[in-house]
């Protein structure tokens, strides 16, 4: 299985939003809506902010939105604030109970 | 909500076997509910899924590790362990220990709670 793939940084100002692709295949995103997103930070562990594609969990901001057209999922986030400047992965099943990251796109707020 | 730390040795010499244990608090790998999983970042680079284990019963490996790795459970205790062995400077990375959450659908589609991860470096 091949990693995800998604563009290595991304950026926007404060209050705008940006949108974070995901590529994939049909025997991972496509093929499944197991899609989930991570934010990470520097020297701290992955947080999950988005999982099934479009769920947010409890705690998360609705400023942060996932979706997924064919083999690429998106994440979106509105309204940019400073502590959203991270680093960004992506994950999906890929069947035979196999899980597959993205690269990670670092995004950058200005 | 559960807690996970990793631990385990921070240097490990070429070919030999990295080991590291996951503990956790707050919920017990026991569970039938549960998998568990570890994962890696090599240092610049992305993360990895390394494999999963389901109570003492099911193990699931990336292909691209699966020769060389073993994850178990310590039914004994709230741990459960990643053996990774003839390893090369390829594997130095912080490796992660993470919970594998439920939804209504599955409970095999996303990491819902991590360790801060621990440093193991590979090098002579």
């Amino acid at each position: 299985q091949s990693a995800l793939t998604q563009p290595p940084s991304a950026s926007g100002s404060p209050g705008q939003s940006v949108t974070i692709s995901c590529t994939g295949t049909s025997s991972d995103v496509g093929g499944y809506h197991y899609v989930s997103w991570y934010q990470k930070y520097p020297g701290k562990a992955p947080k999950l902010m988005i999982y099934e594609v479009s769920k947010r969990p409890s705690g998360v901001p609705d400023r942060f939105s996932g979706s997924k057209s064919g083999n690429t999922a998106s994440l979106t986030v509105s309204g940019l604030q400073a502590e959203d400047e991270a680093d960004y992965y992506c994950s999906s099943y890929a069947g035979s109970n196999n899980l597959v990251f993205g690269g990670g796109t670092k995004l950058t707020v200005l | 909500q559960p807690q996970l730390q990793e631990s385990g040795p921070g240097l490990v010499k070429p070919s030999e076997t990295l080991s590291l244990t996951c503990t956790v608090s707050g919920d017990t790998v026991r569970s039938r509910t549960y998998y568990w999983g570890w994962i890696r970042q090599p240092p610049g680079k992305g993360l990895e899924w390394i494999g999963s284990i389901y109570f003492s019963e099911s193990t699931y490996y990336n292909p691209s590790l699966k020769s060389r790795v073993t994850i178990s459970v310590d039914t004994s205790k709230t741990q459960f362990s990643l053996r990774l062995s003839s390893v090369t400077a390829a594997d130095t990375a912080v490796y992660y220990c993470a919970r594998l959450g439920c939804s209504s659908v599955t409970c095999y589609s996303h990491f819902d709670y991590w360790g801060q991860g621990t440093l193991v470096t590979v090098s002579s």
